[in-house]
């Protein structure tokens, strides 16, 4: 079956330090992945498709199909990255398949 | 502004009554969904719509019914509330897949305590 494992809950960093969100799946066939963010009191936002190769406000994601991730990386970590951080695997048609979530903490 | 908008914010609701939550987006997406957000569970999603006129389950469908009558709307129904129900609640919707999705769009939730 198709799944999504997040398996940091919380991750507190320091602001300036690296912060690297994992994100690992099981899927069969090629995986359309995707992280979502929801900041507080705020609707959940995409932030990254892997099938783009993009990066924003200075996430990167990278999937390895070898290791089956698709961590979430960004080099130096800002104050208002502190926010709720979902993995999710699209499955079949459309539909999504979230992680956890990891709630990601910066301290000043 | 374009988007999802869901109804009401929150709701405190008498355990066995029945409710409804509304969710309309204007975007003309094909397909919407409903999810509950729980701590430590992440999202799961309860029921979907491929397009008017139809609908599926999802991973928790037991004790919520939906309808798609038209492209806008989406309406989630507790026929009977129960307290393990209270969560978040989130309506999202979606245009394509490929390079055509941009993944989903999610409206601002309803937050749903049953007593």
């Amino acid at each position: 079956a198709q799944r999504v494992t997040q398996p940091e809950k919380l991750l507190s960093v320091f602001k300036g330090a690296p912060v690297e969100l994992k994100c690992n799946y099981s899927y069969s066939g090629s995986p359309e992945l995707f992280w979502y963010v929801q900041y507080s009191r705020q609707r959940l936002q995409l932030l990254l498709r892997h099938i783009s190769r993009e990066s924003i406000k200075g996430f990167t994601a990278d999937l390895n199909k070898g290791e089956t991730s698709f961590h979430l990386k960004k080099p130096f970590a800002q104050e208002e990255d502190s926010a709720m951080y979902y993995c999710a695997l699209m499955q079949g048609a459309q539909k999504l398949v979230f992680g956890q979530g990891t709630r990601l903490t910066i301290n000043p | 502004t374009a988007g999802i908008t869901q109804a009401p914010t929150s709701q405190i609701l008498a355990a066995g009554r029945s409710m409804t939550l509304r969710c309309t987006q204007d975007m003309r997406h094909n397909a919407m969904y409903w999810y509950r957000q729980d701590l430590g569970l992440g999202l799961r999603l309860i029921h979907y719509s491929n397009t008017a006129g139809t609908t599926g389950k999802g991973e928790v469908p037991d004790g919520y019914s939906v309808s798609r009558a038209n492209t806008d709307d989406f309406p989630l129904t507790l026929a009977s509330a129960v307290p393990s129900q209270t969560s978040v609640y989130f309506c999202a919707s979606s245009a394509g897949t490929g390079e055509a999705n941009y993944g989903y769009t999610f409206g601002s939730g309803t937050r749903l305590t049953v007593v």
